[in-house]
């Protein structure tokens, strides 16, 4: 009963520096979500994934990449990171519904909170 | 371009009272709607949600919802709290078949009083 898994939990980066945080799911869910949230501002949309090979960009792309090789995993890349982006991550997938449409309830991680300094 | 307001960042309550957590939303069809709740450190767990017919929806936990389609509201209630409620909730406005259109209020903070 894993779920969501994202790792890591925490981290520091300084400025310009580069990573990955790694999320998997073991739901076999087709869909996949990147999410950051930031004091009273709510969640907001990074990337998400509609199965294997499939990706798209949410509300706030820029700064990020993700790829989706497998069902399983949905690593986001942060390449040269900024002070912006310190924040909490929450990877979430979501089961498709009949139909091909998806249902809506998204399943979350623990998030990994990024700090950037 | 469909939108979700929380209008109260902070509610505390003392234990044993009754709940209600406002959601607006701005959407141009028949919405779907959610509330999620989060606990501290924790990622976010699905309370509710609606997709059609009976406008009162049971959730887990004791919370209901009730969607008043004149007034654009979900607002979240429950009869009695218990210290173990104390979290932060989100409501959330979707549309059925996009991935990417599941867009989170900023949240509501509850305090329960002992």
């Amino acid at each position: 009963n894993a779920g969501v898994t994202q790792t890591p939990k925490f981290r520091i980066l300084k400025i310009g520096q580069s990573m990955t945080l790694q999320c998997a799911q073991d739901m076999n869910h087709n869909y996949m979500y990147w999410y950051r949230q930031d004091p009273g501002m709510g969640l907001k949309l990074i990337y998400y994934s509609v199965g294997a090979g499939i990706t798209d960009k949410g509300e706030v792309p820029n700064g990020y990449n993700v790829s989706r090789s497998t069902t399983e995993d949905f690593p986001l890349r942060l390449e040269l990171a900024a002070p912006s982006q310190t924040s909490v991550y929450f990877c979430a997938s979501s089961p498709r519904a009949g139909g091909g449409t998806n249902t809506g309830e998204l399943f979350f991680g623990e998030g990994s909170r990024l700090t950037v300094l | 371009a469909q939108s979700v307001t929380q209008p109260d960042i902070h509610i505390t309550v003392s234990e044993g009272a009754s709940l209600e957590l406002r959601c607006n939303y701005s959407y141009g069809a028949t919405p779907y709607l959610f509330w999620y709740v989060q606990s501290p450190g924790q990622g976010l767990q699905l309370l509710l949600k609606y997709f059609s017919g009976d406008t009162l929806v049971q959730g887990i936990k004791g919370f209901e919802a009730e969607f008043k389609r004149s007034q654009s509201s979900f607002n979240l209630r429950k009869p009695s709290v218990h210290w173990s409620d104390a979290a932060e909730y989100f409501c959330a406005v979707g549309a059925s078949g996009s991935a990417r259109q599941l867009t989170f209020g900023s949240g509501t903070q509850l305090t329960v009083l002992p």
